[in-house]
């Protein structure tokens, strides 16, 4: 079964300051593996995704994440926060389908001037 | 093109009541997924809807139940309110469940709160 662990429920940043979130994931598969943004008051937007091929994969506002099979993670890095960057992360697996997602618990990210 | 539209955004119920949540999907898309958010238990996926017939179900009590018309659009329902199905409500939709990425498209959610 897959299950995703994110290490920290809540990074805190200075502006202009690098970006970590940390994921590990579970899976008896080759995962597909997702960075979802959450705003306050909104659903959920994607960030990136890791299906097949490149393990670094570039997403949207600056975030990339890298694919390490032999350590099961998927950290998800920006090298300059904003202060619009702040928010809840969510790491997630989908499912052998595709059709269903696995999230771990969030990170909230604070930005601060 | 227009995303996933959840309705009502938000509402208020007391417990023991029934609630119905409304999804439409991106057009073109065919699968429809519902999770439920809570600070305590964070996103649980509660049900997949594909071609009408539900596809997969996570764990949650039966009074939880879903639908999915010809149009894609689909219906979630929760009988006999508890406190605790107090939550943000969010559905999503993919394009076809052959030959799909995993990626899912969100709404923004509908959030029952349960007095």
């Amino acid at each position: 079964a897959q299950s995703v662990t994110q290490l920290g429920s809540h990074v805190s940043v200075s502006e202009g300051a690098l970006v970590l979130l940390r994921c590990n994931y579970s899976s008896s598969v080759p995962p597909y593996l997702f960075w979802y943004v959450q705003y306050p008051n909104q659903g959920l937007q994607l960030l990136l995704k890791y299906t097949t091929g490149a393990t670094l994969v570039k997403g949207i506002n600056g975030f990339e994440a890298e694919f390490k099979k032999s350590e099961t993670s998927f950290h998800l890095t920006n090298p300059s926060a904003h202060m619009s960057d702040a928010a809840e992360y969510f790491c997630a697996v989908s499912n052998q389908a595709g059709t269903a997602l696995i999230f771990g618990k969030g990170t909230t990210l604070s930005v601060s001037s | 093109k227009a995303g996933v539209t959840q309705t009502p955004r938000y509402l208020i119920k007391t417990r023991g009541q029934q609630v119905t949540l409304s999804c439409s999907p991106i057009s073109g898309h065919r699968s429809v997924s519902w999770y439920q958010q809570t600070p305590g238990q964070g996103l649980q996926f509660l049900f997949e809807y594909f071609s009408e017939t539900q596809r997969n179900k996570g764990n949650f009590p039966g009074r939880f139940s879903g639908r999915q018309f010809s149009n894609s659009r689909s219906e979630m329902n929760v009988s006999t309110l508890e406190l605790g199905d107090s939550a943000l409500y969010l559905c999503a939709s993919i394009k076809d469940r052959v030959e799909n990425t995993g990626e899912l498209f969100f709404g923004e959610g509908s959030r029952l709160t349960v007095l």
